[in-house]
This record gives C-alpha cells, structure tokens and sequence, in this order.
C-alpha cells in the first residue's frame, strides 16, 4: 500500500523569505500523481501545485515549485517570498494512475508566517 | 464557477437525531466524494460516488448513510451518531473518477459536526 509521510508538523518562516516542505512516499508503480493541498484557518482545501510522475521537470506555480526526486520518493514544495496569507496546514497527497484513485494524504505540516 | 458548497456550517446534534448534510456543485463534475478530517489530521475518504454510483465505500459505519439525488448534489445523513463522530466534513467534486488521467479534486468549506 503507498504511504505518504511529512515530518514536519510545523515549520515557520518570515515573510519574504522563502521556506521548504517536505514530503516522503512510498510506492512500487511507476505513474501516479502528487500534490500539495492548502488548507488556510477557514478550512477550505485548496490544490497549490501538482506533478506527473512521468514528467522529469519540476512543476510550477507562481511561487511555488517543487523538487521531485522520483528514485528518492521525495516530493518538497518550496514557497518563496512568503506572504502573510501562505499560512495554512499543507498536505501532500499520493493518486495512484491505475488502482484504487483515492488521494492519500500526509500527516499535514503547519506552515505559519511571520510579519 | 469551481465553487463545491456545503451546508450548514456548522451543525451540533444529540446521540438520537437525525441530520443530513448537503454539498453542490455547477462544474458538471461526475465524481463527488465525503471525507471526514479530525483536528489537526489530513481528511479521511469515506464515499465515493462516480455518475451518482456508490463507488467507495470505505467501510463506513451504517449510521452514515450517503444519497447522491442527482450529479450535482450530494447528501449525507446522519443518524444515532457517537460523539467520536465529531469532526469536519469535507464534500470535493472532480470532472470523474475511475478513467486514468489526472482529474483535481474541488473541495468545499465543510460542515463542523459536534455530536453531543
């Protein structure tokens, strides 16, 4: 079974600075799909980014990118210039392209932003 | 429009009542999905629906019963609930479910559930 794992309950970083999330999976396909969600205070769950792991290039998103290490099963977000309102809980989530199609989410790794 | 609503808001209820929960969506989206998330953990999938078919069912607990009236909308009733059942509620759509391919998922704003 895959298993996607974050271990970092919090991190913490100053505004316009930038931050790194990290997130570890463990599977034995080839294609599946991995994202990061943000969940800010109000509880809505939003897609930040999301990578094909068929794609060797690293996705991107304004400020937000991602450093996929397909043979290390590493999937990190970094966050530059950090805004007040990148405050959230992130999650990393694991779809596998063939099985079950359910999201698999970390642990989750509170981000807060400092002024 | 990717907008996923999901009412009430909040919802406080006993042990012997009955309540349900709805969640719409107007993206022509034909997978929804109820997730339950406890404080400070990622959201669990409890149902799938995939054109207005259970799909999933990951071995919910009767007292949770799942109605998908038609593609947009998707119910939730809730009956003799334990107060461990306390939570967030998450309802998310996506364009579909079981084809390969890489559909996002929409996710709405919840319900909070206390059960007393």
């Amino acid at each position: 079974a895959q298993t996607v794992t974050q271990s970092q309950p919090e991190m913490s970083v100053q505004e316009a600075e930038t931050v790194t999330l990290s997130c570890t999976y463990d599977t034995s396909e080839s294609d599946y799909y991995l994202f990061w969600y943000k969940q800010p205070p109000s509880r809505q769950m939003i897609l930040v980014i999301r990578q094909e792991a068929y794609k060797q290039q690293n996705a991107t998103e304004n400020r937000f990118s991602v450093n996929f290490q397909k043979a290390a099963k590493s999937f990190s977000l970094k966050i530059s210039d950090s805004q007040l309102g990148d405050a959230a809980m992130y999650f990393c989530a694991y779809r596998s392209e063939h099985n079950t199609d359910k999201l698999i989410f970390g642990t989750g790794t509170r981000l807060q932003v400092f002024p | 429009d990717t907008e996923v609503t999901q009412t009430p808001k909040h919802l406080v209820m006993g042990m012997t009542n009955k309540k349900s929960l709805k969640c719409e969506q107007h993206m022509g989206h034909r997978a929804m999905y109820w997730y339950k998330q406890k404080a400070k953990k990622p959201p669990e999938l409890m149902f799938v629906y995939s054109y207005e078919k259970l799909s999933i069912n990951e071995s919910v607990p009767s007292r949770f019963s799942p109605e998908c009236p038609n593609s947009s909308l998707l119910n939730l009733h809730l009956h003799a609930l334990q107060p461990e059942d306390s939570a967030l509620y998450l309802c998310a759509s996506s364009q579909d479910w079981s084809r390969r391919g890489f559909y996002e998922q929409y996710f709405g704003p919840g319900t909070r559930l206390t059960v007393t």
